[in-house]
């Protein structure tokens, strides 16, 4: 039968409002971190990467912020629109090799 | 650039049956191809890493026997999933990776898979 898995964290945003998605990650030794957009029923999508002696990177409308201290990644999407609603991603880079971070769901209210 | 395509987007099998899941890099040669299962609402679980050429590696707890990995060539990498039962249904996404390491991967649509 199909497996029972967890629930995907959810976070709901009016149009317009700035929105930020946090990941925490799994292994102090991971050294590329990328943030993926996933719609219902396709792939993931390439938003915006960023290497761990960085602490900061910014994209058009996206930022991604990493704090290695407590393992911690955001994204922040600025201005965010209907288009924007999608399952995000964080993947760590473990020796050539991406483990994903569990997703949260973004819902843009219009 | 940077496209990934899978074949087929979907597929319905009976139980007991084989299923293969093709994954293209279509406009560059791809040094690594990984293969990825994602049930619903769960996050992408990696399922083996192949190299053009040689055997894949599995990850912990993917039957080797029951998940089959051909990468015949820089291109071109095979899932077939042997024995297909209910559980397997899923969806099943490849990404080619180019350049070095850390490799930027590229991520095909994915094929959704239902065992009946």
């Amino acid at each position: 039968g199909e497996s029972v898995g967890l629930h995907l964290p959810t976070l709901s945003v009016q149009e317009g409002d700035n929105s930020i998605i946090n990941c925490a990650y799994s292994n102090s030794a991971s050294d590329y971190f990328i943030w993926y957009k996933q719609e219902s029923g396709k792939g993931p999508q390439f938003i915006i990467d960023i290497r761990s002696n960085m602490d900061k990177r910014q994209g058009q409308r996206v930022t991604v912020l990493l704090n290695k201290t407590v393992k911690h990644l955001s994204l922040q999407i600025a201005a965010t629109q209907p288009g924007d609603s999608a399952v995000y991603f964080c993947a760590e880079n473990q020796g050539g090799k991406l483990i994903f971070g569990q997703g949260t769901e973004l819902s843009v209210k219009p | 650039g940077a496209v990934v395509s899978q074949h087929p987007s979907w597929v319905i099998c009976k139980s007991g049956t084989s299923v293969k899941i093709e994954c293209r890099s279509l406009d560059f040669q791809a040094t690594t191809m990984f293969w990825y299962r994602q049930f619903p609402k769960q996050s992408l679980m990696l399922m083996a890493t192949s190299n053009e050429g040689s055997k894949a590696t599995y990850e912990q707890g993917v039957e080797k026997d029951k998940f089959l990995i051909n990468h015949a060539s820089l291109t071109l990498s095979t899932l077939t999933v042997t024995s297909a039962h209910p559980e397997d249904s899923s969806f099943y996404i490849c990404s080619a990776g180019r350049g070095r390491l850390p490799y930027e991967q590229y991520f095909g649509p994915g094929t959704r898979l239902t065992v009946t």
